[in-house]
């Protein structure tokens, strides 16, 4: 597998559920990031982990929670998520001396 | 200071025409600037990308021209094809500590017709 790998690929969770987000890159990179993209708004930054340490919380709500193990994977944990969350989550990843992101194909979350 | 304006927000452009998507920034910090592509159902990918240094990067059709007096770049399609079609980002960043963190704009829509 190359690149950055995402699972799933599409969820539908009610509001009281608990689901994670998984995100994998094969690319050696030293940073990984979480982003949100909802219709007709930017990709919004939610988080960034540098040497698998956060380095920036984009004042996001606690009910997303954030884990990088190491530097290959970042989860994003989802917890009473309100409908308003529903959007395309996107894992992308980037070594630091270049600043170009490798994104990966994201997952599509539906809260009802 | 830290956004990215893009504009338009939606292209139509005939096929074998010139597309131009603009971008405008305020930070002059910013020291590195992407183009990515998306398709529908995919993540954003890396098109093309340019630093301060110079004021144009050709790479195929695509072109960058870049312009560090007025805070503006811009990306040029030429003899646009229907398969260009997708939502394109400029974005922005400044290297800082051990990660880069990219400020994006709101995007634009490019259809080509055949």
């Amino acid at each position: 597998e190359t690149g950055v790998t995402q699972t799933p690929r599409h969820l539908v969770m009610g509001m009281t559920n608990k689901k994670s987000l998984k995100c994998e890159q094969h690319l050696g990179h030293n940073a990984m990031y979480w982003y949100k993209q909802s219709a007709k708004k930017p990709l919004e930054l939610m988080f960034v982990y540098s040497l698998e340490e956060r380095v920036e919380n984009n004042s996001v709500p606690s009910r997303f929670s954030p884990e990088c193990p190491n530097s290959s994977h970042l989860f994003l944990h989802l917890h009473t998520l309100q409908p308003e969350d529903s959007a395309l989550y996107l894992c992308a990843s980037s070594q630091d001396t270049t600043g170009g992101y490798t994104f990966g194909s994201g997952t599509r979350l539906t809260v009802v | 200071q830290q956004q990215v304006k893009q504009s338009p927000q939606s292209l139509i452009v005939q096929k074998g025409g010139i597309s131009i998507i603009n971008c405008a920034y305020e930070n002059t910090a910013f020291d590195y600037f992407p183009w990515y592509q998306q398709f529908p159902g995919k993540g954003p990918a890396l098109l093309i990308a340019i630093r301060p240094d110079v004021s144009e990067k050709k790479e195929g059709r695509f072109t960058i021209s870049f312009n560090k007096s007025a805070k503006q770049f811009s990306l040029h399609i030429m003899d646009s094809q229907p398969g260009d079609s997708a939502t394109y980002f400029c974005a922005a960043s400044t290297g800082q500590g051990g990660s880069e963190k990219l400020v994006f704009g709101k995007g634009t829509k490019l259809t080509v017709n055949p």
